[in-house]
């Protein structure tokens, strides 16, 4: 069976920095993906790793190990508006379209 | 503008009804997906296509069926036989096979 394992809930304070944590045992591995979705809303691609170290989008950051099965998620200079939930999500087929497996998501709240 | 929608965002049905939710993309994608997100769980792929014409069964097809006859579109029908239809339902679609997935703002199915 697949699975990824990520914190349910992390809070942090305004202008701070966070790491969510993500770990996945899978049939197969083919890149490690970061989605953001505020509450009932639609989920929006934040970044992806496919070679291990540290991709820098902005404010954000994502890192992959694959020989720890291992992944994070980093959020730099916290704004409330990052206040959402944050998927990560590996694909596991390399045959097909871009399938990903998710996990089931870090709630992260941002207070002042 | 371009993007992926989804219609309608509530819709209400009475058990033992099949329903077909729609998903519109102008955005000239090749592959197209259908998630399935309960509440504080994850995404879960129900189907996908790469072309017109085929399509594949995801994790969680069984109660489910879908069509893909134009490029643009491709509708879920939730069959009486899916036990617990009530859901939030996510299209989305991609460019290529690592391409990030572009999603719609979603369907919120009640069946009571």
């Amino acid at each position: 069976g697949q699975s990824l394992e990520q914190p349910s809930e992390v809070t942090a304070v305004e202008g701070a920095i966070v790491q969510i944590n993500c770990t996945y045992q899978t049939s197969g591995f083919y890149g490690l993906s970061w989605y953001q979705q505020h509450d009932g809303g639609a989920p929006t691609f934040l970044s992806y790793n496919a070679l291990d170290g540290l991709e820098e989008t902005g404010r954000f950051s994502s890192f992959l190990s694959r020989s720890d099965s291992y992944g994070y998620l980093l959020l730099q200079e916290l704004q409330m508006k990052d206040s959402a939930s944050y998927f990560c999500a590996v694909r596991v087929d390399q045959t097909g379209a871009n399938n990903l497996f998710f996990g089931t998501g870090t709630r992260l709240t941002v207070i002042p | 503008d371009g993007g992926i929608t989804q219609s309608p965002k509530y819709l209400f049905r009475k058990e033992g009804q099949n329903v077909t939710l729609s998903c519109e993309q102008n955005l000239n994608h090749d592959a197209m997906y259908w998630y399935r997100q309960d509440p504080g769980q994850g995404l879960r792929l129900i189907y996908y296509s790469q072309i017109v014409n085929d399509f594949q069964k995801g994790d969680i097809a069984e109660g489910y069926s879908v069509s893909r006859e134009k490029k643009e579109s491709f509708p879920l029908t939730v069959t009486s036989a899916q036990k617990n239809p009530t859901a939030f339902y996510l299209c989305a679609s991609s460019m290529g096979n690592n391409s990030p997935l572009h999603f719609g703002n979603g369907t919120r199915l009640t069946v009571t």
